[in-house]
């Protein structure tokens, strides 16, 4: 069976300073995982995904994560955190049989503090 | 470039009243299209998803059901609601290559829905 865990309920960052989300999987087969953001009363927003290939992949707004296949985990980071990047993010994960079902983890609370 | 709509945002509904929401996308044919309810701002659960018209598939047992009858049009409802269907309703879509694979899913800005 697959799951996503989040082991942080929050994460609490000053402005400029490297932030990290973290985000372990567990799946039979080879993953696929993606981040999201969330914003108060708002859907959710794509931020990167891993498919295949470099084990570091950019995304959106200056995010990036890196995938570890020994460690099965895909940390989300950010070189100098924005007070803006304060948000809900989740980290998700499907297997590569052709299923439909993602699992989503429980989301992680970022505060960035001025 | 593709759009995603769900309305209404908002809706307070008694309890056993019916439930109609819907989602609508645009710019793209013969897409997945995914329902999922958020509880207390976290962990989203699919719900239902469907790969096209007249297609549904249910992941959870429980007081709702889902239509296509359209193929960007994916609809929610629910003949009687029960306190514990509020919550945050997210549709979201992804591209249809014959499984739902590596596609990335694009969410809609949800419904909230309050039963009282």
């Amino acid at each position: 069976a697959q799951s996503v865990a989040q082991p942080e309920d929050q994460v609490n960052v000053a402005e400029g300073n490297p932030l990290t989300v973290k985000c372990t999987y567990s799946v039979s087969g080879n993953p696929y995982l993606f981040w999201y953001v969330q914003y108060p009363n708002r859907g959710l927003q794509f931020l990167l995904k891993y498919i295949t290939g470099d084990n570091l992949v950019k995304g959106s707004y200056g995010f990036e994560a890196e995938f570890n296949k020994s460690q099965t985990s895909f940390h989300l980071k950010k070189p100098s955190a924005l007070v803006s990047d304060s948000a809900l993010y989740f980290c998700a994960v499907r297997d590569n049989t052709g299923g439909f079902k993602t699992i989503f983890g429980a989301g992680t609370r970022l505060f960035v503090k001025a | 470039s593709q759009t995603i709509h769900q309305w209404p945002a908002t809706l307070v509904q008694p309890v056993g009243s019916p439930l109609s929401l819907e989602c609508t996308v645009e710019g793209t044919s013969n897409p997945n299209l995914y329902w999922y309810r958020q509880a207390a701002g976290r962990g989203l659960q699919l719900l239902f998803y469907s790969v096209g018209i007249g297609q549904i598939s249910s992941e959870v047992p429980q007081n709702l059901s889902a239509s296509r009858p359209q193929d960007r049009q994916f609809i929610l409802s629910s003949k009687k609601l029960l306190l514990s269907d509020s919550g945050f309703y997210l549709c979201a879509w992804s591209f249809n290559s014959g499984g739902a694979g590596r596609e990335t899913q694009y969410f809609g800005p949800g419904t909230r829905l309050l039963v009282l």
